[in-house]
């Protein structure tokens, strides 16, 4: 089983609608959860870390379940620019960083 | 924030050539830093895990003697892919923990380096 799963997409919305994204990952003892965006052809950029108690940046809310073992990610308000690929990045131990596969989103007009 | 650069962005060599690769954190030290390949429409896939005054640690199935890490600093790794072939041709990226946060701080990703060979 892999450590990180995350449905690939891809994932086509209309502009102004909201999307959510989920990740699964099977080592209960994980430590961090951060969600990445990454553009075509461009490194992966934080887009948020994610807290045990949920947590908001504008149109975007991260959250954990540790009970089930995943994290999500949802996006209200869809603009054309949030068009990319959205990765989840799981910390185990020992300073190990597993990646999910990413989710296309493309925003349509 | 944290910054990581890397350099050079782009580079086109010839079959058999090496290329060097440098990856920097700018404004924090990293004992740690990651290496990962990326095919087109393909996910990132790590290839070492470069650690300071130490050897690198490779993923099953990257050749060491290929892919020279050399972490001689606390803030600068380096990779270099030795007689590059062109289906070594991919986007090379790194990273490197780092902030505020100490052990919850984020990776910070270098904006990658895309290898062409002709």
């Amino acid at each position: 089983r892999k450590e990180v799963e995350q449905d690939p997409g891809p994932f086509n919305v209309p502009e102004g609608a909201t999307v959510a994204f989920n990740c699964t990952y099977s080592n209960s003892a994980s430590q961090s959860f951060f969600w990445y965006r990454q553009d075509c052809r461009k490194e992966p950029k934080l887009l948020m870390s994610v807290y045990s108690s949920g947590n908001e940046d504008g149109r975007f809310t991260a959250q954990l379940n540790r009970a089930s073992q995943y994290i999500s990610l949802l996006i209200r308000d869809s603009k054309l620019s949030d068009s990319a690929t959205y990765l989840c990045v799981v910390e185990g131990a020992g300073n190990q960083f597993y990646f999910g596969t990413g989710t296309s989103l493309t925003v349509i007009p | 924030g944290a910054v990581v650069s890397q350099h050079p962005s782009w580079v086109i060599c010839k079959s058999g050539t090496s290329v060097k690769i440098e990856c920097r954190s700018l404004d924090f030290q990293a004992t740690t830093m990651f290496w990962y390949r990326q095919f087109p429409k393909q996910s990132l896939m790590l290839m070492a895990t470069s650690n300071e005054g130490s050897k690198a640690t490779y993923e099953q199935g990257v050749e060491k003697d290929k892919f020279l890490i050399n972490h001689a600093s606390l803030t600068l790794s380096t990779l270099t892919v030795t007689s590059a072939h062109p289906e070594d041709s991919s986007f090379y990226i790194c990273s490197a923990r780092g902030g505020l946060l100490g052990f919850y701080s984020p990776l910070h990703f270098g904006n990658g380096t895309r290898l062409t060979v002709t």
